[in-house]
């Protein structure tokens, strides 16, 4: 599996954009980048993930460098309800099951 | 929107005794896995299930653990003689069969073992 490295924690304040990295640059040219979420006391869930070309949905934005060998998660505008650890992991695109490596990740700190 | 479910929320036992925690993967999901995470520590892998076989199992999934798909909602994981070391959050996830390999978590069983 590909190493990442991110930050162990981070602060925003509420309603502002916040950027959690994620260095990744032994990735495989096949994996996708995959970003979950851990909010407190939950189960983890899926955010957003991308191969090469920078990503939109609902929850976040996902920037992937031109090298691939890093990735910016984006939450436009925090919320409290953000406030979680978020892993940025590595990931193969499909090939029926495959377990999720999870690392330590970023805690997100929202400042109301 | 579909969810995985867990129950109980919340099992006390006591060392020694078996314990069978249960989780409903999302209908059309074809994959089912558990994880654990030990208080403050990393989610770990336990185990993936598909076509009512293990397909793949970490080093904790010892004969201590098994699991079971028991009918065609329900996947359970049971640990036969609990350890105070068992204590932790244990996640159920499934998967689709195809699509982008993104895995669906449950909001998690607390196991505290006395």
């Amino acid at each position: 599996d590909a190493k990442t490295t991110q930050p162990n924690s981070m602060e925003s304040n509420e309603e502002e954009p916040v950027h959690l990295p994620c260095n990744h640059s032994t990735i495989s040219g096949t994996d996708y980048i995959h970003w979950y979420r851990q909010l407190p006391s939950q189960g983890p869930e899926y955010v957003i993930h991308g191969l090469t070309s920078n990503v939109n949905n609902r929850m976040a934005s996902l920037a992937i460098a031109e090298d691939r060998k890093s990735s910016t998660l984006i939450l436009h505008r925090a919320t409290l309800r953000d406030a979680a650890v978020y892993y940025c992991i590595p990931r193969k695109l499909s090939g029926g099951y495959q377990k999720v490596t999870f690392g330590t990740g970023t805690k997100l700190q929202v400042i109301p | 929107e579909p969810e995985v479910t867990q129950t109980p929320s919340h099992q006390v036992t006591q060392m020694g005794q078996e314990v069978i925690l249960r989780c409903v993967p999302i209908s059309n999901h074809l994959y089912f896995y558990w994880y654990r995470q030990i208080l403050g520590q990393k989610v770990e892998f336990l185990v993936s299930f598909y076509n009512n076989e293990i397909s793949e199992k970490s080093e904790i999934f010892d004969d201590q653990f098994s699991v079971e798909r028991p009918d065609g909602s329900n996947f359970t994981l049971k640990i036969r003689s609990t350890k105070l070391e068992d204590s932790a959050m244990y996640f159920c996830a499934s998967s689709p069969e195809r699509g982008e390999n993104i895995q669906y978590f449950g909001a998690g069983t607390r196991l505290s073992v006395l």
